[in-house]
């Protein structure tokens, strides 16, 4: 099935810094969401856009939903360890019964 | 609110066994499931939907008399795998959708559960 591109596929960085890691599509959709998953657990949501453009915060998190629809990019200020994981993408369309395309993943470490 | 669990959270299974797995909407209903399978260092990849009532529909290439699903009530749904082979070992996730307040379901949520993990000998 389709999948997401998600860049870089790995980093590392060191705690306090700024990331930023993004998503890429060859097709458009309707919705973005940025998921965080644990090793040997489930993706827990993070952020959710909706609207071409858009730019959404959830503490220390920034998204943007991308102007053509086909990209996204999200953006942590200020890691800390807790921030270590793998950081998915995933889009979806109207009346495709909410089914998800998930991104390839960002696997994040941060050291102290 | 909005949590969905899994059970178990792992099983170690001989070649040829039949397993189940339950996926459960603790705190809401759900008319529809889905179900990902996600193998190591890789994304997940949507294998079905489950609606609840009714028959699930599969992604192409998963085999659905291999993977049985059952969305008998709102707030269960079970996928089985039958004769399980040694390249079915993988990490099983669920999620349960929450629609959104506007139509369309384009302010859906889902919500995953923990997972799954089955190993094959």
């Amino acid at each position: 099935g389709q999948q997401l591109n998600q860049s870089p596929q790995s980093m590392f960085i060191q705690e306090g810094e700024d990331v930023s890691m993004n998503c890429t599509s060859s097709s458009i959709f309707n919705t973005w969401l940025w998921y965080k998953q644990d090793p040997g657990e489930g993706p827990v949501l993070l952020i959710a856009l909706y609207k071409a453009g858009e730019l959404t915060s959830n503490g220390r998190l920034t998204a943007q939903f991308g102007i053509t629809r086909k990209d996204s990019f999200l953006n942590i200020s200020a890691s800390i360890p807790s921030d270590v994981g793998i950081y998915f993408c995933a889009g979806r369309n109207t009346g495709t019964a909410s089914k998800l395309t998930f991104g390839t993943g960002t696997r994040l470490q941060v050291t102290l | 609110g909005a949590v969905v669990s899994q059970h178990p959270s792992w099983v170690i299974c001989k070649s040829g066994t039949s397993v189940k797995i339950e996926c459960r909407s603790l705190d809401f209903q759900a008319t529809t499931m889905f179900w990902y399978r996600q193998f190591p260092k890789q994304s997940l990849m949507l294998m079905a939907t489950s609606n609840e009532g009714s028959k699930a529909t599969y992604e192409q290439g998963v085999e659905k008399d291999k993977f049985l699903i059952n969305h008998a009530s709102l707030t269960l749904s079970t996928l089985t795998v039958t004769s399980a082979h040694p390249e079915d070992s993988s990490f099983y996730i669920c999620s349960a959708r929450v629609q959104g307040l506007a139509g369309g379901g384009g302010t859906d949520t889902q919500y995953f559960g923990p997972g799954t993990r089955l190993t094959v000998l």
